[in-house]
């Protein structure tokens, strides 16, 4: 099957930095990626749709200027958490969804990565 | 708005036990429902059900859609301790998830 790659896995900062994590489709063209984020114990909550080429939309709530999501190419999105603090700690995950796409079993996940902001 | 709610939020049960997993939602332009499995990581996706009465099967796991009633289940038998995990259901186009049931199987 598809396979989407995130990294890093698994990132520890200090507040007031930013981070990035990168979320590659590694053998197709993902013309739309989705970020989420996942609390211990809760479900994911989708933060952000990213078209290639065009800004993402955002989910109510959610601060763009903090979470800055660049698509800027098929086989890329970046998510960078800036100005991190404490609160920002949580497991992130893209998933992708090809040119195919309508829906779903066209959707892929990546693995996750788990930020912790000290 | 779009919803998806799933019931009960957790469920501890013995090996060999039956489970019904409950996801009831409410879509403005309804296309399919999901079903995943979470471990560790990402969620793996087990089922896509876009039609109401018919049962999807996969080895222990099953799952139906009832699109009258706006709700799905999914069915475990004769559970295994690698069961264990938190259940997800979705709806595209966004895949707006439900709250999840978290299973655990004890030997």
């Amino acid at each position: 099957g598809a396979v989407v790659s995130q990294h890093p896995s698994r990132v520890i900062c200090k507040s007031g930095t930013s981070v990035k994590i990168e979320c590659r489709s590694l053998d197709f063209q993902a013309t739309t990626m989705f970020w989420y984020r996942q609390f211990p114990k809760q479900s994911l909550m989708l933060m952000a749709t990213s078209n290639e080429g065009s800004k993402a939309t955002y989910e109510q709530g959610v601060e763009k200027d903090k979470f800055l999501i660049n698509h800027a190419s098929l086989t890329l999105s970046t998510l960078t958490v800036t100005s991190a603090h404490p609160e920002d700690s949580s497991f992130y995950i893209c998933s992708a969804r090809g040119r195919r796409g309508g829906v779903t079993g066209e959707l892929f996940f990546g693995e996750g990565s788990r930020l912790t902001v000290l | 708005e779009d919803k998806v709610v799933q019931s009960p939020l957790s469920l501890v049960v013995h090996e060999g036990d039956t489970v019904t997993l409950n996801c009831s939602y409410e879509v403005t332009n309804f296309r399919s429902l999901l079903w995943y499995k979470q471990e560790k990581k990402a969620p793996t996706f087990l089922f896509m059900l876009t039609s109401s009465g018919i049962e999807k099967k996969s080895g222990r796991l099953s799952s139906i859609l009832d699109k009258k009633e706006l709700f799905s289940i999914l069915n475990i038998t004769a559970t295994q301790t690698g069961d264990s995990a938190v259940y997800l259901c979705a709806v595209p186009d966004k895949l707006i998830f439900g709250t999840g049931t978290r299973l655990q199987v004890f030997p």
